[in-house]
């Protein structure tokens, strides 16, 4: 699986719009980027999955440059409770007979603030 | 759906002692994930069914961890003997024949003494 870089932590004021870069440069033509977030003593929760083109979902958008090598998680109007840990992860999408196996890194940390 | 169930959500237990975590994943899904995380560590795969099967347990620490998936409702992951450094949160979760999503259980924190 492709690695990924993450900044280690980020500050967000209330209201705006939260963006988490993640780097991943070496990813193949096959692997998906997945963005899943931990609350505070919480089980980890899928946000977002892409291949090729941007994604929107009801939590967040997904940018993925052209040529693939970073992508940004778009938190559009973060609130206090969007504080957590980001982990962006790369992984290719085994056939559904086998499912798949997260990597997870050490993510962003993410403060969003009053 | 209740979603991923995991119990005890908390356990203490002495080192030398047996220590059994147990999963119920979502209705229907057919791929099941144990993970430990860990201050050090972060969150690791510990092992992952497909279809009850084992197909991945290169994540098992040692021999003292096992785990079971008798059927498509039921997980046990198994501590014998346990030690202070297995101390970490057990997370449990499923997903779906297709699905790209997993979804995690509470998670159950481990303290060994």
């Amino acid at each position: 699986d492709a690695k990924t870089t993450q900044p280690p932590s980020m500050d967000c004021a209330e209201g705006r719009a939260a963006n988490l870069p993640c780097n991943h440069s070496t990813i193949s033509g096959n692997e998906y980027v997945y963005w899943y977030r931990q609350i505070h003593s919480q089980g980890p929760q899928y946000i977002i999955h892409g291949l090729k083109n941007n994604e929107t979902n009801e939590m967040a958008s997904l940018i993925i440059t052209e040529d693939r090598k970073s992508s940004t998680l778009i938190l559009p109007h973060a609130t206090l409770r969007d504080t957590a840990v980001y982990y962006c992860i790369v992984r290719v999408a085994l056939n559904s007979n086998s499912g798949y196996a997260l990597n997870f890194g050490k993510g962003t940390s993410l403060l969003v603030t009053p | 759906d209740a979603g991923v169930i995991q119990s005890p959500r908390h356990e203490v237990t002495e080192m030398g002692q047996e220590v059994t975590l147990r999963c119920k994943p979502i209705s229907g899904h057919n791929s099941l994930f144990w993970y430990r995380q860990t201050m050090m560590r972060g969150l690791e795969l510990l092992i992952y069914f497909n279809n009850n099967v084992p197909i991945d347990d290169s994540g098992m620490p040692e021999d003292r961890f096992s785990a079971k998936m008798p059927n498509a409702s039921f997980s046990t992951l198994k501590i014998q003997p346990s030690e202070p450094r297995d101390s970490a949160v057990y997370f449990c979760a499923s997903s779906g024949q297709g699905g790209h999503e997993q979804y995690f259980g509470p998670g159950t924190r481990l303290t060994v003494t």
